[in-house]
């Protein structure tokens, strides 16, 4: 059964810091998105992707995150200069159109320390 | 602003009986609806969508009903597996993200 798979599992940086957080979709889908759920609390949307560019982005969304596709497979997340409360686990989620089910990868427990 | 709001629970419910959740949401543009299951630190996994005439998947039935903004699940005959945190998602439409309620904390007793 296809899934969306994520890289990696678990993350530890230093605040101030760079990272990226990568995922590899669902072939056939054409909807990508992120999404964060912080310890104890409910999951929440980052940003939505679809033709190559956002579609829509959460007002958590700020300047210091960005998205890419770099190539055909491969779906990334950039947190350019991590804060403590940038810790969370990381959800990549991609559906076939924008009105069907998304599918949730594992997900990447970024800790910033 | 968007928001879905459920019972956190927890329901603690013995093995074999039947178990309904609810929620309800703000939006009234919202055009999609789902169920989550969460099991602890892991990823959200779909349960099933939820219809305007409402639907049944072997042991779970959901209803939707859009004049009160209200969605509901049904689980008949309750496995030790069904203990997870269920979660109550909408949806506006095309690209746009979905909305998470905090989940319902389910525990199936033997």
């Amino acid at each position: 059964e296809p899934e969306v798979t994520q890289t990696p599992s678990h993350q530890v940086t230093q605040m101030g810091q760079e990272v990226i957080l990568r995922c590899v979709p669902i072939s056939n889908h054409l909807y990508f998105y992120w999404y964060r759920q912080i310890l104890g609390q409910k999951v929440e949307f980052l940003v939505s992707f679809y033709n190559n560019e956002i579609s829509e982005k959460s007002e958590i969304f700020d300047d210091q995150f960005s998205v890419e596709r770099p190539d055909g497979s491969n779906f990334t997340l950039k947190i350019r200069s991590t804060k403590l409360e940038d810790s969370a686990m990381y959800f990549c989620a991609s559906s076939r159109r924008g009105n069907t089910e998304a599918f949730f990868g594992q997900g990447t427990r970024l800790t910033v320390v | 602003r968007k928001e879905v709001e459920q019972d956190p629970g927890p329901f603690n419910v013995p093995e074999g009986a039947t178990v309904a959740f609810n929620c309800t949401y703000s939006n009234s543009a919202s055009q999609s609806f789902f169920w989550y299951r969460q099991d602890c630190r892991k990823e959200p996994k779909l349960l099933m969508s939820v219809y305007s005439s409402g639907n049944e998947d072997g042991r779970f039935t959901a209803q939707l009903n859009r004049a009160s903004q209200y969605i509901s699940l049904l689980i008949r005959d309750s496995k030790l597996s069904d203990s997870a945190t269920y979660l109550c998602v909408v949806k506006e439409g095309g690209a746009d993200g979905l909305t998470f309620g905090k989940g319902t904390h389910l525990i199936i007793q033997p």
